[in-house]
């Protein structure tokens, strides 16, 4: 069985700051996404990535693969309200399916 | 394009009571994926498919069927519903991108279902 840890679970900081949201697995994996997911919504896809030590930026997001391809990291610069939600971090162990981790629950306090 | 969709949004079910979700998908992806989500459990795969007229279980299929008679639509049915059935369902669909292959999931809004 693969296990994937999210941590922390919880993450409530004050709007301008800095965070970082970490995902580890037991076993190494092909490829590994991040979604964000909202209140009532569904997740909504924000990067994949694929190669170990593959850096990815989309705006004031920072996603990282570990050089292992074991584990992964999302760094959010000076976290806006909007930043707000579940970030779920999913891999694929070679096949066609998505392992899900339990989620990271981000409060941005303005 | 509506995406994926799913219906209903709502449904209160008493035990015992059989319900069918419906998820249409107009991106023409073979792949199709039904999710539950609970508090701290994260999603978990119910029932998947790799295309129309196949499908196989997922990491908690019981008590849950799945057909795939058309490639847009993937539907998940309860039997005979239970209150360990409370929760809220997604419907994903996804489709191979050939050496780089990553499944990037597509979800639709959800259905709440609570089984009294």
């Amino acid at each position: 069985t693969q296990l994937l840890e999210q941590s922390p679970q919880f993450l409530s900081i004050q709007e301008g700051e800095n965070l970082t949201v970490y995902c580890n697995s037991s076993s190494v994996f092909s490829s590994l996404q991040w979604y964000r997911q909202e209140p009532g919504e569904g997740p909504v896809l924000l990067v994949t990535v694929v190669t170990g030590g593959e850096v990815k930026k989309l705006k004031r997001l920072t996603f990282q693969f570990g050089d292992a391809r074991k584990d992964s990291s999302l760094h959010i610069t000076a976290a806006q309200p909007g930043d707000t939600g579940l970030y779920l971090c999913a891999v694929n162990f070679g096949n066609e399916k998505l392992t899900f981790g339990t989620g990271t629950r981000l409060t941005i306090i303005p | 394009n509506a995406g994926v969709t799913q219906t209903p949004k709502f449904r209160v079910l008493k035990t015992g009571q059989s319900m069918t979700l419906l998820c249409a998908q107009d991106m023409n992806h073979e792949y199709m994926y039904w999710y539950r989500q609970d508090p701290g459990m994260g999603l978990r795969l119910i029932h998947y498919s790799v295309g129309e007229g196949t499908t196989a279980k997922g990491e908690v299929p019981d008590g849950y069927n799945v057909s795939r008679l058309k490639k847009q639509n993937f539907l998940l049915g309860l039997e005979s519903a239970a209150p360990s059935q409370t929760s809220v369902y997604f419907c994903a669909s996804s489709y191979s991108q050939g050496a780089s292959t990553a499944y990037e999931q597509y979800f639709g809004p959800g259905t709440r279902l609570t089984v009294t």
